[in-house]
C-alpha cells in the first residue's frame, strides 16, 4: 500500500486566498482524521471522520474552515479565505476499528501539506 | 479530559548515551498508549504500543512499559544514535470513550551528536 497521499506537499498562497488540502486514506481504513502542526501550538486535532461522516469538529478553529469526505478515499479540508494565522504543516491520518468494541488500530499519518500564507 | 504530558525538549545528547523521555497520562478507563516519531520533513509515524497495563512495547531499539501504577509510559533507548534525533510523541487512545481519537503530548525534541 502506498500509504496516506496527501497534496499538495508544499502551498504558498496570498491572505484571502482558498486553499483546498487534499488525503487520500489508506485502502479499507474507516477512520480519518485532519490535524494541524504550528510550533506554538503543537499537534492539534481538527476534525475526524468515521465511514465518511464527521465525528468531531470541535477542533476546527473558525468557520473559515471546513472538510468534506465524500467517499472512503478522499477527504479535503477547505480554508476560505486563508489568512497568514493558518500557517501551518496540515497532516492527515487514517485508521480503522477491528472490531465493535474492540482495540483501535495505529493511525497512518502522510507526509503533511506545509501551508504558508503571506 | 484525557491528557498527555512530556518533558519538554530539545534533548541533546552524545551518539551512544542512555536516553529516557519521561511520559505521564490522565485519562478514564483503561487506554492504549503510544509513543509516535517524527523525522525531519516528515509526518508521525508509529514507534511502539501498548494496550494493558504491565504492556511492554519496542521497536528499533526503543522501549516503554506501560505502568498503570504511575501512570507513566516512559521511553528509553540504551544507545542511540545519530539517526535517532527526531521529535518524539507520547499519545493515547481511550477505548469507547472518544471514538478513535488520539490525545498527543506536546513532543519532545531529541538532537544526538555525533
Amino acid at each position: 500500500d502506498a500509504g496516506v497521499i496527501q497534496s499538495p506537499r508544499h502551498e504558498v498562497t496570498e491572505m484571502g486566498q482558498e486553499v483546498t488540502l487534499r488525503c487520500k486514506p489508506i485502502s479499507g481504513h474507516d477512520y480519518l482524521f485532519w490535524y494541524r502542526q504550528t510550533m506554538m501550538r503543537g499537534l492539534e486535532l481538527l476534525i475526524y471522520f468515521n465511514n465518511n461522516v464527521p465525528i468531531d469538529d470541535s477542533g476546527m478553529p473558525e468557520d473559515r474552515f471546513s472538510a468534506k469526505m465524500p467517499n472512503a478515499s478522499f477527504s479535503t479540508l477547505k480554508i476560505q479565505p486563508s489568512e497568514p494565522r493558518d500557517s501551518a504543516v496540515y497532516f492527515c491520518a487514517s485508521s480503522f476499528r477491528r472490531s465493535r468494541g474492540g482495540g483501535i488500530d495505529t493511525q497512518y499519518f502522510g507526509p503533511g501539506t506545509r501551508l504558508t500564507v503571506l | 479530559g484525557n491528557s498527555v504530558t512530556q518533558m519538554e525538549g530539545p534533548v541533546t545528547l552524545s551518539e551512544e548515551a542512555f536516553l529516557t523521555i519521561n511520559c505521564t497520562y490522565t485519562a478514564t478507563g483503561y487506554p492504549s498508549l503510544f509513543w509516535y516519531v517524527q523525522y525531519p520533513g516528515e509526518g508521525l509515524q508509529l514507534l511502539l504500543k501498548a494496550t494493558k497495563a504491565d504492556d511492554k512495547g519496542s521497536n528499533k531499539g526503543f522501549e516503554a512499559t506501560y505502568r498503570k501504577e504511575t501512570t507513566s509510559f516512559h521511553l528509553e533507548k540504551g544507545s542511540v544514535q545519530v539517526s535517532d534525533s527526531a521529535v518524539y510523541f507520547c499519545a493515547l487512545s481511550a477505548l469507547k470513550a472518544a471514538g478513535n481519537k488520539l490525545t498527543f503530548g506536546g513532543g519532545t525534541r531529541v538532537l544526538v551528536k555525533p
